[in-house]
């Protein structure tokens, strides 16, 4: 079973430029989350999906940042402008649907390494 | 509010020897999960161990168990006859049941096991 994969690995940008980042999760998992996790902490909820809907956003910085996943399978989160505090790791996680133990773990990619110069 | 605090930042142990990681959580929530992740050097997160909040007897997993003390609001990680390949980052991470939808993450402690 092939696991949750994201591109690209790596981006540079320089402040005000865009990028996107593709994650495609598990086959079969409803709920996707993406992730920010700046250098040396932990990762921090940006929004997460169940199928196609969006079910938490509010930790987003809506302005200039956007999330999609309109078929309830891959996802692209984008940043219009680009800012030297976006700088982080993104990280996409997918999680089975229904109740118990296997529901609540969650599966990462391997994340996109962005610096903002 | 919901919040996981990691205390120790870096830790580094010899081979073979067992260490405990630290994790205190605060919610209102009667019911919650808690769960430890490895992140690796190279970046990659990895799922270890989960304690749910109504279970008295603490988890175990291969080498790795946890010391929950729900009156403290603690959940101890515990890697015992620690290898080399240990070297990683651990994360404590939470998830209400009632209350919280998605799981909140410490800051990491930082394990490094030298031979």
């Amino acid at each position: 079973e092939a696991g949750v994969t994201q591109s690209p690995r790596y981006a540079v940008l320089q402040e005000g430029q865009a990028v996107s980042f593709w994650c495609d999760p598990i086959s079969g998992h409803d709920t996707l989350y993406w992730y920010q996790q700046p250098r040396d902490q932990g990762p921090q909820l940006l929004v997460y999906f169940r199928d196609e809907a969006v079910i938490d956003n509010s930790q987003l910085p809506s302005d200039r940042f956007s999330a999609v996943r309109p078929k309830g399978t891959n996802s692209t989160l984008k940043i219009q402008s680009a800012k030297q505090g976006d700088t982080a790791t993104y990280l996409c996680a997918s999680s089975a649907p229904g109740l118990g133990a296997s529901a609540e773990t969650l599966y990462f990619g391997s994340g996109t390494r962005l610096t903002v110069l | 509010a919901q919040k996981v605090t990691q205390t120790q930042t870096s830790i580094s142990v010899m081979e073979k020897t067992t260490v405990t990681m630290d994790c205190v959580y605060e919610t209102q929530d009667s019911s919650y999960f808690l769960f430890w992740y490895k992140q690796t050097a190279s970046g990659e997160i990895v799922f270890l161990i989960r304690q749910d909040s109504y279970k008295k007897e603490n988890a175990t997993v291969g080498h790795y168990s946890l010391n929950f003390q729900k009156p403290k609001s603690s959940i101890g990680l515990i890697i015992t006859a620690t290898q080399i390949e240990d070297s990683a980052v651990y994360f404590c991470a939470m998830r209400e049941e009632n209350s919280g939808t998605y799981q909140r993450f410490g800051t990491g402690t930082k394990l490094q096991v030298v031979p």
